[in-house]
């Protein structure tokens, strides 16, 4: 069955530095959503990648879709305190209304 | 409050009883998710409804889960003959189109 991926599991960072997360999918996608979830919260949407090659930008996050629709980043420049949390990538297959949701990445930042 | 709404928030119930959760989508929604969420891990997809339709069920659900969305607005989950590896976040979410979604709090079940 479809896998979703993420990289690195968990990452700590010094406030400041950047931040890079990586989704890898097993099959192709339609489209990608990211996802933000603090500490004993519910999932938060961030963005959605619908084109292959796609980059999208939000203040400090930036989010690329793979020219294979198959993979996906997200990077936090300069990172904050407030951006601790696990991060989630969801992809969604062609034919199907599920979205798959990655293994997430963990980011602490430490002040 | 117009966000997704999750009743009970937190549910702990005898192994071998049957459970029942509650979701209220943000009105107008038509599309709803229901997730699973363990510790450490990501939501897990269970089902998917468009109005009352239910379109797609996770082929890992066992027959001891089923979902209604009876008039195509809030929705319930339930969990019959519970057993101690039911014991999750269950995660509720709605959207608009085929766009971003919006999870409610969850309602975390307790198996003992």
């Amino acid at each position: 069955g479809q896998q979703v991926m993420q990289i690195p599991q968990y990452q700590h960072v010094q406030e400041g530095e950047d931040f890079t997360t990586y989704c890898n999918s097993s099959t192709t996608l339609s489209n990608i959503q990211w996802y933000k979830q603090r500490p004993g919260g519910h999932p938060v949407f961030l963005i959605q990648l619908v084109k292959s090659g796609e980059v999208k930008k939000q203040k400090r996050l930036t989010f690329q879709f793979g020219e294979a629709k198959k993979n996906s980043s997200l990077h936090i420049t300069a990172t904050q305190t407030t951006d601790v949390g696990t991060y989630f990538c969801a992809g969604q297959s062609s034919g199907t209304y599920k979205y798959i949701f990655g293994t997430g990445t963990r980011l602490k930042v430490l002040a | 409050d117009t966000g997704v709404s999750q009743d009970p928030r937190h549910k702990i119930t005898k192994r071998g009883q049957n459970v029942t959760f509650r979701c209220d989508p943000i009105s107008e929604h038509n599309r709803l998710y229901w997730y699973r969420q363990t510790l450490g891990q990501g939501p897990e997809f269970l089902t998917y409804f468009q109005n009352e339709a239910q379109l797609e069920k996770s082929r890992l659900l066992s027959d001891r889960f089923s979902a209604e969305r009876p008039k195509g607005s809030f929705s319930t989950l339930e969990i019959q003959r519970t057993e101690q590896g039911d014991s999750a976040m269950y995660l509720c979410a709605s959207s608009p189109s085929r766009t971003e979604a919006f999870f409610g709090q969850g309602t975390r079940l307790t198996v003992v």
